[in-house]
């Protein structure tokens, strides 16, 4: 069992640009999570899926942002035409049952200049 | 959302006991968790609660009243690697999927 793995750890990007992040669950976890952290405030909730369903989609997502999960295996988040604001520790978590709580990737960091 | 209510921040000695309270709204109320994040890094799942109480995990024991929608996480024996943000995080009835944090407190252990 290797984690939650989450690729970049950094990304760079200039405003205006696509960028799409990767996430890989640990392999018997069915349940999926994206969260959104600023420094000094707590994980914001984007989305969640079970298997390849997508449950529940934050109202904070805009339409820039888009998840998929297409095998129930591995996420994908991608954030269109990137803003400023958009700057944050993007984090993925997955989860077998609620009880034990999640297991959160080491997140990716995007910085948009 | 429904607002969840932490402290900023705490200071300790190493070897005391912190308690960091966390409060929320009891309307909807289904589950707590606590998490420890150190700086840069992931956070990593400490405790849950959903019945009243006290659970009790090592160093780390976390409370909960679910009419009075509190709850506190005590650490006992301090180290100084206990130096972390404590996020409080709520699972509400309509929502199983996702859990609304609080900003978070964070504690800084001095020698």
């Amino acid at each position: 069992d290797t984690g939650v793995s989450q690729n970049p750890r950094h990304k760079i990007t200039k405003r205006g640009q696509n960028v799409t992040f990767r996430c890989d669950p640990i392999s018997e976890h069915n349940r999926l999570y994206w969260y959104r952290q600023t420094l000094g405030q707590g994980p914001e909730f984007l989305t969640y899926f079970q298997n390849e369903a997508q449950l529940e989609k934050s109202r904070l997502l805009s339409d820039r942002f888009s998840a998929e999960r297409p095998k129930g295996s591995f996420s994908t988040l991608e954030i269109q035409r990137t803003e400023q604001g958009d700057s944050a520790m993007y984090l993925c978590a997955s989860s077998l049952r609620e009880i034990y709580g999640y297991t959160f990737g080491s997140g990716t960091r995007l910085t948009v200049v | 959302g429904q607002n969840i209510d932490q402290p900023t921040e705490m200071t300790a000695t190493e070897g005391a006991i912190v308690q960091i309270n966390c409060t929320y709204q009891t309307s909807g109320f289904n589950g707590l968790f606590w998490y420890q994040q150190h700086a840069g890094e992931a956070p990593t799942f400490l405790s849950y609660n959903v019945l009243d109480g006290l659970e009790e995990k090592g160093r780390f024991s976390s409370f909960l009243s679910r009419s009075k929608g509190y709850s506190y996480l005590l650490l006992k024996e301090l180290q100084m690697k206990d130096s972390a943000s404590y996020l409080c995080a709520v699972r509400w009835t309509d929502s199983w999927g996702k859990f609304q944090f609080g900003a978070g407190t964070q504690v800084v252990v001095t020698p």
